[in-house]
């Protein structure tokens, strides 16, 4: 089946710095890829999707210049959270659909991220 | 505004039994609804699609029913084990666009 890899796993960082979460398509091709950020038992809450070659698309209330999308080719999306603060700690997770819009999302492991 | 919910934040049953998980929706009018599966920190896992105009998905131990008139999927797991301990996740899409997730039911399958 599909896979999707998301790297790091687990990041600890103090206030003020950035931290960069990959994620990559590793046997297909993703021209569109899915930001999401849960907190502790609660669902998923999509933050913007990833477009290969352009700009993502935020959703309402996600600070677009707080993170920054970037989906520089069809297997790689990086999101990055710049001048980190504690209340961004959570739990990140990408997603890709392989093939159209009725495939399901395969989700990457997601990232959790502690700011001290 | 649309709104998901999924009959409780947590159900508890006993091994062997059936467990049987509730999705309903409001404002919404969905093309295909999906139900994942999320271990504690991990990625959620498909398990499950339906389309709008099938009443029924079966695979192994999983049944999914769509029923668009009531608004509700009911996912079911048949002789539940312990290892089907999770929590699950129903999503409903409309063609690509608007993919929204409901809150999730945590179910514990107690040996």
């Amino acid at each position: 089946g599909a896979v999707v890899s998301q790297h790091p796993s687990r990041v600890i960082c103090k206030s003020g710095t950035s931290v960069k979460i990959e994620c990559r398509s590793l046997d297909f091709q993703a021209t569109t890829m899915f930001w999401y950020r849960q907190f502790p038992k609660q669902s998923l809450m999509l933050m913007a999707t990833s477009n290969e070659g352009s700009k993502a698309t935020y959703e309402q209330g996600v600070e677009k210049d707080k993170f920054l999308i970037n989906h520089a080719s069809l297997t790689l999306s990086t999101l990055t959270v710049t001048s980190a603060h504690p209340e961004d700690s959570s739990f990140y997770i990408c997603s890709a659909r392989r093939t159209g819009w009725n495939s399901p999302l395969h989700f990457g492991n997601g990232t959790r991220l502690t700011v001290t | 505004s649309q709104k998901i919910e999924q009959n409780s934040e947590a159900l508890n049953i006993q091994e062997g039994k059936t467990a049987t998980l509730t999705c309903n929706y409001t404002n919404y009018s969905p093309a295909y609804l999906q139900w994942y599966r999320q271990d504690p920190g991990r990625g959620p896992v498909f398990l499950l699609l339906i389309r709008e105009n099938e009443k029924e998905k079966r695979k192994e131990r999983l049944k999914v029913t769509f029923d668009t008139t009531l608004k509700q999927s009911l996912f079911h797991i048949t002789a539940s084990q312990p290892a089907d301990s999770a929590t699950y996740l129903c999503a409903l899409d409309n063609y690509g666009q608007n993919f929204v997730f409901g809150p999730g039911t945590r179910l514990s399958v107690l040996p």
